[in-house]
């Protein structure tokens, strides 16, 4: 199946700031990449996601990055705010496949 | 619509039980993946069912069985219950797609539990 590593396992920023989670997947056929933020206690919800035949896309303060040949994707966060705070996890799909596989998360912590 | 519903939301239970829980997915998904989120560890694959079948298997042992009703409803079991298993096992609907019907998953609250 599909190996998922993401980096970093923690991230501190303070209010304002940037900040850039990065994952890489193992099979080249992967070709969809959704994230999902889980805030303390409350089930992971998905934020943005992309398709192996995009490069990047963009929502208000979050983008999501797509290098197919280095097979690897981040997100990116601008102007961060606290209530960016939680744990976000990245994941693939293999093609032809319907299941994730996910990294093992990163806990963003957004200072005032 | 109404979300993914998962029962119960907490459970404690001595080692050596049984337990069973159960996840309704949202109305038109036919596939309900699990998963276990346990600390450090991110969330861990167990089965996806789709159309009462299942259709991919994670690595996890033989005590984990999982099935799929005619209306999608799922549930998973874990018979012989371990002190490890404690853990908050989320469920996952999704239209279930394998072709050009790329859709994510929509997690249901997660079941807490505790074994003692």
């Amino acid at each position: 199946g599909e190996n998922v590593e993401q980096h970093p396992s923690t991230l501190s920023v303070q209010e304002g700031d940037s900040a850039v989670i990065k994952c890489t997947y193992s099979d080249s056929a992967s070709n969809y990449f959704p994230w999902y933020k889980q805030e303390l206690g409350k089930r992971p919800q998905l934020i943005i996601d992309i398709r192996s035949n995009v490069g990047e896309k963009k929502d208000q303060r979050i983008a999501v990055t797509l290098n197919k040949t280095a097979k690897h994707f981040s997100l990116h966060i601008t102007e961060t705010q606290p209530e960016d705070s939680a744990v976000y996890f990245c994941a693939a799909r293999l093609s032809g496949y319907s299941t994730l596989s996910f990294g093992k998360g990163t806990m963003l912590l957004v200072s005032p | 619509k109404a979300g993914v519903t998962q029962t119960p939301r907490y459970l404690i239970k001595t080692r050596g039980q049984q337990v069973t829980l159960s996840c309704s997915p949202i109305s038109g998904h036919r596939s309900v993946s699990w998963y276990q989120q346990t600390p450090g560890q991110g969330l861990q694959f167990l089965f996806e069912y789709f159309s009462e079948t299942q259709r991919n298997k994670g690595n996890f042992p033989g005590r984990f069985s999982g099935r799929q009703f005619s209306n999608s409803r799922s549930e998973m079991n874990v018979s012989t219950l371990e002190l490890g298993d404690s853990a908050l096992y989320l469920c996952a609907s999704s239209l279930g797609g394998t072709g050009g019907d790329l859709d994510g998953y929509t997690f249901g609250s997660g079941t807490r539990l505790t074994v003692v």
